[in-house]
């Protein structure tokens, strides 16, 4: 039973380029969430998507965004990027609110120079 | 501002002997909280969860407490493992409306020595 997949699992780009991560959730689960972990750092809640519908954002600037699809699967894109961006993106799927745990993603590795 | 804190920023421990990892939370309206486990290049695992009408929750040879008179989160592992090494988070869930965001602490990392 696959777990939650992300890709890709590293990636490097330019300051001032545009990135595209993606994250497949657990199957049956609806709600994916994407967190940003600076190295040596907590998880920093970016988004939450639920039903396909955005249930929460965190204190990120507007180049951040996200969407859901209809099979769950979910993409964060990053505009503009800063070499502050740098960082590991993770994805989290839960069922529902989250009870018993939200099951991360190994995450995408993302490196601006 | 809100915030999940860890007393021990590090921690070594004997294999064989338990280990205590604790935080402290601000948000007195969080009501779910979760220990998660991250190895190195590797996303969050799942360790163990509670909710705040609990105060003891017991696993696998892990223990959460929850004392919400302190806001206080502890992990107890048993008979600690060297697989057991890696940097331990707490995270809790406020309360509020729709969002179920996690607001994580810093971590503490774990060396067990064999």
């Amino acid at each position: 039973d696959a777990g939650v997949t992300q890709s890709p699992t590293h990636l490097i780009k330019t300051r001032g380029q545009q990135v595209t991560l993606r994250c497949s959730p657990i199957s049956g689960h609806k709600s994916v969430s994407w967190y940003q972990q600076v190295l040596g750092q907590g998880p920093q809640f970016i988004f939450q998507y639920y039903e396909k519908e955005e249930r929460g954002r965190g204190n990120f600037p507007d180049r951040f965004s996200a969407r859901q699809f209809p099979n769950y699967s979910s993409e964060l894109n990053v505009n503009a990027l800063l070499l502050g961006d740098s960082a590991l993106y993770l994805c989290a799927s839960s069922f529902g609110t989250g009870e018993g745990g939200y099951t991360f993603g190994s995450g995408t590795r993302l490196t601006v120079v | 501002g809100e915030s999940v804190g860890l007393h021990l920023p590090t921690l070594s421990v004997q294999e064989g002997d338990n280990s205590i990892i604790n935080c402290a939370y601000s948000n007195s309206a969080s009501d779910y909280f979760i220990w998660y486990k991250q190895e190195s290049g590797k996303g969050p695992q799942f360790i163990i969860d509670i909710r705040s009408n609990m105060d003891k929750r017991q696993g696998q040879r892990v223990t959460v407490l929850l004392n919400k008179t302190v806001k206080h989160l502890s992990l107890q592992i048993a008979a600690t493992q060297p697989g057991d090494s890696a940097v331990y988070f707490c995270a809790e869930r406020p309360n509020a409306g729709n969002n179920r965001k996690l607001i994580w602490g810093l971590g503490t990392s774990l060396a067990v020595n064999p």
